[in-house]
């Protein structure tokens, strides 16, 4: 199985400023048909389902505001919230879909400090 | 826009068998573009797989999970099921129905999106 880290497990961080959450696995998730890496990021506010943000590792789902990006490539991904808004306090999921069986990071709480 | 909905029992008792539906609407269950998925997350946990299906039949299953599941689809009723028996506490969760998005050679694996508002299955005696 693809072990999916994520780091730090909880981040704090001021309104209007950079936030940045980190997900490694424990290979590579590059699909090499079309040269893109296999990662999705989800957002999940307390009593809701989580909502795709990011898939293919940095291709942002229709909707999604522009302060979410996603990058990187190969084991490293991150995703970075360009200015932190109210409404983005959540828990941060990757989830890697190279290969079965799919597979979680353990998630990221971000709150407002 | 496309939903979904999950329905079942609430609480299910040990050893006995797990079965819950998911309604999509605003789309149809027999699209081309899509898998259909179900996750869990126990509470306060994270999230974990549990499997796939396209409308034809196929499906892709959690190998930690598979000797006890199965999807099954009924096209008619734009409806998928989910079956987990022989469950135990460890089963507890709020389980989730997703579309899962097909691209060329994806064979089940994919994101999910949108995903319904998940239904707490309790397992308990």
């Amino acid at each position: 199985d693809i072990v999916m880290t994520q780091s730090p497990d909880s981040l704090a961080v001021s309104l209007g400023e950079r936030a940045t959450i980190n997900c490694k696995s424990s290979q590579s998730v590059l699909y090499s048909s079309n040269n893109k890496n296999s990662l999705a990021w989800y957002q999940q506010k307390p009593g809701q389902p989580p909502k795709v943000l990011i898939y293919w590792a940095s291709t942002r789902e229709s909707g999604v505001p522009d302060r979410f990006s996603g990058s990187g490539s190969g084991t490293d991904f991150t995703l970075t919230i360009s200015s932190l808004q109210a409404e983005d306090v959540a828990v941060y999921y990757c989830q890697q879909y190279y290969s079965s069986p799919l597979t979680f990071g353990q998630g990221t709480r971000l709150e407002i400090k | 826009q496309l939903q979904l909905q999950e329905s079942g029992p609430g609480l299910v008792k040990p050893s006995e068998t797990l079965s819950l539906t998911c309604t999509v609407s605003g789309g149809s269950i027999s699209s081309s573009d899509s898998y259909w998925g179900w996750i869990r997350q126990p509470p306060g946990k994270g999230l974990e797989w549990i499997g796939t299906m396209f409308y034809s039949g196929s499906t892709y299953y959690n190998p930690s999970l598979k000797s006890r599941v199965t999807m099954s689809v009924d096209t008619s009723k734009n409806q998928f099921s989910l079956k987990l028996t022989s469950v135990t506490a460890a089963d507890t969760a709020v389980y989730y129905c997703a579309r899962v998005p097909l691209y060329s050679g994806s064979f089940g694996k994919s994101w999910f999106g949108p995903w319904g508002q998940g239904t707490l299955v309790t397992v308990s005696s």
